[in-house]
């Protein structure tokens, strides 16, 4: 069975500063990873995805996430942070075939401070 | 636009009423979901369909009922046999192919009092 695990529900950071948001995957095929966006009471939307093409994948507003097959880790990146992107960012995972299920890890909330 | 809608935004119902939440997509998918979320708990399956009249139970699916006859359209429903349905709960779509990344509603919270 596959299942995810973002280290750290809490992360903060200031402003300017490196972004690093931790996910771990466990699966017993290939798997397709995403990042999630959820900004306080709304839905989510998709940062970035590795479908088994370059291990290394750039998303929206600026983040962009290394595949590490002997790490079994996807962590998502971005070199500056703005205060804009306060959020909470969810890792899910999906092992393909017949099955379209995503597994979610329980989520990184993420603060930026001035 | 094409996209999701989830209504109400905010709902209160009392203990032991049934309450029907609508999720309708534009998108021309063939899959949609339901998740419910807790704080702390991240996004948890409650029901599946991956084609027109057919749908799989998910990790919670205790309490819970779902209906897909129509292509566009998952309504849950959360029963009074649902111990806790106090939750944020949204509602997703998909093209076919597990590749593929789901598209979320701006959800429903649902209050029970």
């Amino acid at each position: 069975a596959q299942s995810v695990t973002q280290l750290g529900s809490h992360v903060s950071v200031s402003e300017g500063a490196l972004v690093l948001l931790r996910c771990n995957y466990s699966s017993s095929v290939p798997p397709y990873l995403f990042w999630y966006v959820q900004y306080p009471n709304q839905g989510l939307q998709l940062l970035l995805k590795y479908t088994s093409a370059a291990t290394l994948v750039k998303g929206i507003n600026g983040f962009e996430a290394e595949f590490k097959k002997s790490e079994t880790s996807f962590h998502l990146t971005k070199p500056s942070a703005h205060m804009s992107d306060a959020a909470e960012y969810f890792c899910a995972v999906s092992e393909g075939g017949s099955n379209y299920k995503l597994t979610f890890g329980k989520g990184t909330l993420l603060t930026v401070n001035p | 636009d094409g996209g999701i809608t989830q209504s109400p935004k905010y709902l209160f119902r009392k203990e032991g009423q049934n309450v029907t939440l609508s999720c309708e997509q534009n998108l021309n998918h063939d899959a949609m979901y339901w998740y419910r979320q807790d704080p702390g708990q991240g996004l948890r399956l409650i029901y599946y369909s991956q084609i027109v009249n057919d749908f799989q139970k998910g990790d919670i699916a205790e309490g819970y009922s779902v209906s897909r006859e129509k292509k566009e359209s998952f309504p849950l429903t959360v029963t009074s046999a649902q111990k806790n349905p106090t939750a944020f709960y949204l509602c997703a779509s998909s093209m076919r192919g597990a590749y593929n990344e789901q598209f979320f509603g701006p959800g429903t919270r649902l209050t029970v009092l």
